[in-house]
């Protein structure tokens, strides 16, 4: 089956750190565009990271300098390590596939995760 | 700009049609992508690309685009279309933006 599975969200103090991470299954991370979106609690969507096919990484502004993704080959997940937290980052965080087709101007989510809460708070 | 703005809310009669908007330089670039969420639950993508959707979702669901401005439009509401709806545009620096989401009420 193919499915994107987040863990590791929980309760962190600000100025702390974490590991999100995102286990596929049924198809192969590193051949896929891979983001993370984020949706605080009663809010909308907010795009926060990608990692093309390639490697190369984007960050939202927001969490710029804090955020970093990347992925394991052997272990076919996706990881986002979060530092210096912050209240504002608190949030569902899901994983996302993605797939561009730039000749047909096209870009979409086509696979979601069911998300993994992230709560900062002192 | 790499914003995309949506109405935040609107209202359909049951059976009626409702269009949903989306408006944003990214979208004389790359067409929008369209996601369904209810309470509770991951988006489900509805509609991509010039107006295509994934197996199993409905074909009153329709997209289409003019210029800046994308629209997502409901054929024949039904009750279970009461939901948030996003689009999401890739940007010109390949950043990926999106909406801030329309809640709509199937009265």
């Amino acid at each position: 089956e193919v499915q994107l599975v987040e863990s590791g969200g929980g309760l962190i103090q600000p100025g702390g750190s974490l590991r999100l991470s995102c286990a596929a299954s049924g198809f192969i991370v590193t051949t896929n565009s891979m983001s993370w979106v984020r949706q605080a609690p009663g809010k909308g969507l907010e795009w926060v990271s990608l990692i093309d096919g390639d490697g190369s990484t984007y960050f939202a502004d927001s969490v710029k300098g804090r955020f970093t993704i990347s992925r394991d080959i052997s272990k076919n997940i996706l990881y986002l390590q979060l530092s210096s937290l912050r209240v504002e980052d608190t949030a569902v965080y899901f994983c996302a596939r993605e797939r561009v087709n730039a000749a047909a101007m096209e870009c979409y989510v086509d696979l979601w995760g069911r998300g993994t809460l992230l709560t900062v708070s002192s | 700009s790499s914003e995309l703005t949506q109405d935040p809310a609107v209202s359909v009669a049951l059976g009626q049609t409702v269009r949903i908007t989306c408006q944003g330089d990214s979208l004389r670039f790359y067409y929008a992508s369209w996601y369904q969420q209810k309470p509770g639950q991951a988006p489900v993508l509805i509609i991509y690309g010039k107006n295509n959707r994934p197996s199993g979702i409905p074909d009153r669901f329709s997209g289409s685009s003019s210029g800046d401005t994308a629209s997502l439009t409901i054929t024949g509401a039904q009750a279970e279309d009461e939901a948030d709806y996003y689009c999401n545009c890739r940007a010109s620096n390949n950043y990926r933006v999106f909406g801030g989401g329309t809640k709509l009420t199937v009265l």
